[in-house]
């Protein structure tokens, strides 16, 4: 079946610092892929996606590139915000079958950015 | 255009009780997924509608149940609830049955003493 696996958190960063998040995924076929924000006590934004390999996902200067061959999905960008403290999933669709409407996520990374 | 929204945001039930949500999705969107969120197992599927039929549906037990009507709008509902259906419950939605993207609404937490 399909599976996402984060790195693990919380990552705490300096305002101004790179960050990354690792994503890595196992799937059938070609997956779209996907990365949500969430805010505390909102429901989950969609941040950007990517949906087919080699596939560069960006918004708000968040940046994730769509690896087949390491099955990844990081998210990065150069410099962080206080305002970007909030928690990110990965997500993967996988259309099809018992896919259909199903968004496989990740555990989630809580990113904290201090100032 | 008006995003996804859930009701009510807040729900407090006793264990045994039922309890019924309510998701509007996107005006023009014909999917609606549901989930469920705990700290513990993070975000779980429950399952997905399109015009009005369920179309899948994830590993959850028959006390959970849901429908769409013909408006899109879509309803959940617990049955004999129990301490660990305490989550936020989030509805999503999607233009077609098969587009990748879904859209979140701000979901209902539900708290069951």
């Amino acid at each position: 079946g399909n599976s996402v696996t984060q790195m693990e958190g919380p990552v705490t960063l300096s305002e101004e610092a790179f960050l990354t998040i690792n994503c890595t995924y196992t799937a059938t076929g070609y997956p779209s892929l996907f990365w949500y924000v969430q805010y505390p006590g909102e429901g989950l934004q969609l941040l950007l996606k990517a949906t087919k390999a080699d596939d560069k996902g960006s918004n708000k200067g968040f940046e994730a590139t769509y690896r087949k061959e390491t099955t990844s999905f990081h998210l990065e960008k150069g410099s962080v915000q206080v305002s970007d403290s909030a928690v990110y999933f990965c997500a993967l669709s996988n259309a099809g079958g018992t896919s259909y409407g199903k968004l496989t996520f990740g555990q989630g990374t809580i990113l904290t950015v201090h100032p | 255009k008006a995003g996804v929204t859930q009701t009510p945001r807040y729900l407090i039930k006793t264990r045994g009780q039922q309890v019924t949500l309510s998701c509007s999705p996107i005006s023009g969107h014909r999917s609606v997924s549901w989930y469920q969120q705990t700290p513990g197992q993070g975000l779980q599927f429950l399952f997905e509608y399109f015009s009005e039929t369920q179309r899948n549906k994830g590993n959850f037990p028959g006390r959970f149940s849901g429908r769409q009507f013909s408006n899109s709008r879509s309803e959940m509902n617990v049955s004999t609830l129990e301490l660990g259906d305490s989550a936020l419950y989030l509805c999503a939605s999607s233009f077609k049955r098969d587009s990748p993207e879904q859209f979140f609404g701000p979901g209902t937490r539900l708290t069951v003493l």
